[in-house]
């Protein structure tokens, strides 16, 4: 069973639209979670990290719900360049560099 | 600040040749760096983790004689695929983070490697 399982998409959605990214994660004592942007044929570059209250960074909202083990990310307003391949990450360390372990990457396309 | 380089970004060889790819931090200094490959439409799988003056821990699965990792200093780290083979042909990304950074990791922009 992996660590961290995404629903692969793609998701193709109109510039505008709003858009809702899943995740589930395995091990419960995971403790920082993060969601990550990667574009094709470029490195994992992060979007926000994740926290247990929910957190809000411009047009993207992140939510975590400890008890399901489940982490979203919810896209207001998409913009053309939000196309790209989004990575939800679980690690198991908070306060000290953890391992990371990455989903697949659920993938995005925003057409105008 | 947390830059991450790679060297090179992108190398094709030859069948059974070995391939040497640089992790370098620029501006901060990294106890720890990270080791993932990445596979077509695939995750990043951790290779292996690489600690500065130890030896690397190697993720089940991964070949340590053949991935050989070394941490030298606080801002390099290198990986070099021996006797590469077609199969090996992947992204290699690494990753540092900052010291007290909690996790916080910083990537490379990875190196495509192909082998013919």
């Amino acid at each position: 069973r992996k660590e961290v399982e995404q629903d692969p998409g793609p998701f193709n959605v109109p510039e505008g639209a709003t858009v809702a990214f899943n995740c589930t994660y395995s091990n419960s004592a995971s403790q920082s979670f993060f969601w990550y942007r990667q574009d094709c044929r470029k490195e994992p570059k992060l979007l926000m990290s994740v926290y247990s209250s929910g957190n809000e960074d411009g047009r993207f909202t992140a939510q975590l719900n400890r008890a399901s083990q489940y982490i979203s990310l919810l896209i207001r307003d998409s913009k053309l360049s939000d196309s790209a391949t989004y990575l939800c990450v679980a690690t198991d360390r908070g306060s000290t560099l953890g391992r990371l372990y990455f989903g697949r990457g659920t993938q995005l396309t925003v057409w105008p | 600040g947390a830059v991450v380089s790679q060297h090179p970004s992108r190398v094709i060889c030859k069948s059974g040749t070995s391939v040497k790819i640089e992790c370098r931090s620029l501006d901060f200094q990294a106890t720890t760096m990270f080791w993932y490959r990445q596979f077509p439409k695939q995750s990043l799988m951790l290779m292996a983790t690489s600690n500065e003056g130890s030896k690397a821990t190697y993720e089940q699965g991964v070949e340590k004689d053949k991935f050989l990792i070394n941490h030298a200093s606080l801002t390099l780290s290198t990986l070099t695929v021996t006797s590469a083979h077609p199969e090996d042909s992947s992204f290699y990304i690494c990753s540092a983070g900052l010291a007290g950074g909690g996790d916080t990791q910083y990537f490379g922009p990875g190196t495509r490697l192909t082998v013919l």
